[in-house]
């Protein structure tokens, strides 16, 4: 069964901080993974995407992480700050079908001061 | 500006009333789709469309109906709303859903059904 699953579901770092969310997946066959980032009361954006064949890619302060032999990703935020406070979202999306896209449930980051 | 647009943003409304939320693009996407929102159950699909006439079932359609009779447009209909149906609904427009494209999400519409 497709499933995507993420941890921890909340998070709360002060400002400044590092942290690491994590998304595991056990889709397949497996085309490229999506991190979004969903501020309170708007619509989810891309941070970044990860293709089999790329193991670390960085957008400012983010860093994602592939391994796609563990099924694992990862997003890594470096000195955190208050507007970082947000939901992020792990998608992942398959070669076949019309409509291949999985969705993880996301985790809920806040950070304080 | 390349943008999803919904509305209304927010509406309360009553058990049974018919009510259509708009969704228009101006990005010339293929694909659009549907989400609601729930605390902890994140995302989960409604209606999809690859193209113009073209729409399926996502994870959740029971009570919703779709069209798509224009490109740009997407419109979503609840016929008999009922309280279970209170949720944050997006919808979102990308190119060919095929290649794992971004999506472009409006900014929500927040229903409450009494």
């Amino acid at each position: 069964k497709n499933q995507v699953e993420q941890s921890p579901q909340s998070l709360i770092i002060l400002e400044g901080k590092n942290c690491t969310l994590q998304c595991n997946y056990t889709v397949s066959p497996f085309s490229n993974l999506r991190w979004y980032k969903q501020d309170t009361g708007r619509g989810p954006v891309s941070l970044t995407i990860m293709t089999f064949s790329e193991n670390t890619k960085s957008n400012g302060r983010y860093t994602a992480t592939l391994d796609a032999d563990t099924k694992q990703s990862s997003l890594h935020i470096t000195a955190s700050q208050l507007s970082d406070s947000a939901s992020y979202i792990c998608v992942v999306s398959v070669l076949t079908g019309a409509n291949n896209l999985f969705f993880g449930t996301g985790t809920r980051l806040t950070v304080i001061p | 500006e390349a943008q999803v647009t919904q509305n209304p943003r927010y509406l309360i409304t009553v058990t049974g009333k018919k009510l259509t939320v708009t969704c228009s693009q101006n990005m010339n996407h293929e694909y659009m789709s549907w989400y609601r929102q729930d605390p902890g159950l994140g995302l989960r699909q409604i209606y999809y469309s690859m193209n113009v006439e073209v729409t399926d079932k996502g994870d959740v359609p029971e009570g919703y109906k779709v069209s798509r009779k224009e490109k740009r447009n997407f419109p979503l209909i609840l016929e008999s709303p009922s309280p279970n149906q209170t949720s944050l609904y997006f919808c979102a427009s990308s190119p060919p859903a095929g290649h794992g494209n971004e999506q472009f999400f409006g900014p929500g519409t927040r229903l409450t059904v009494l």
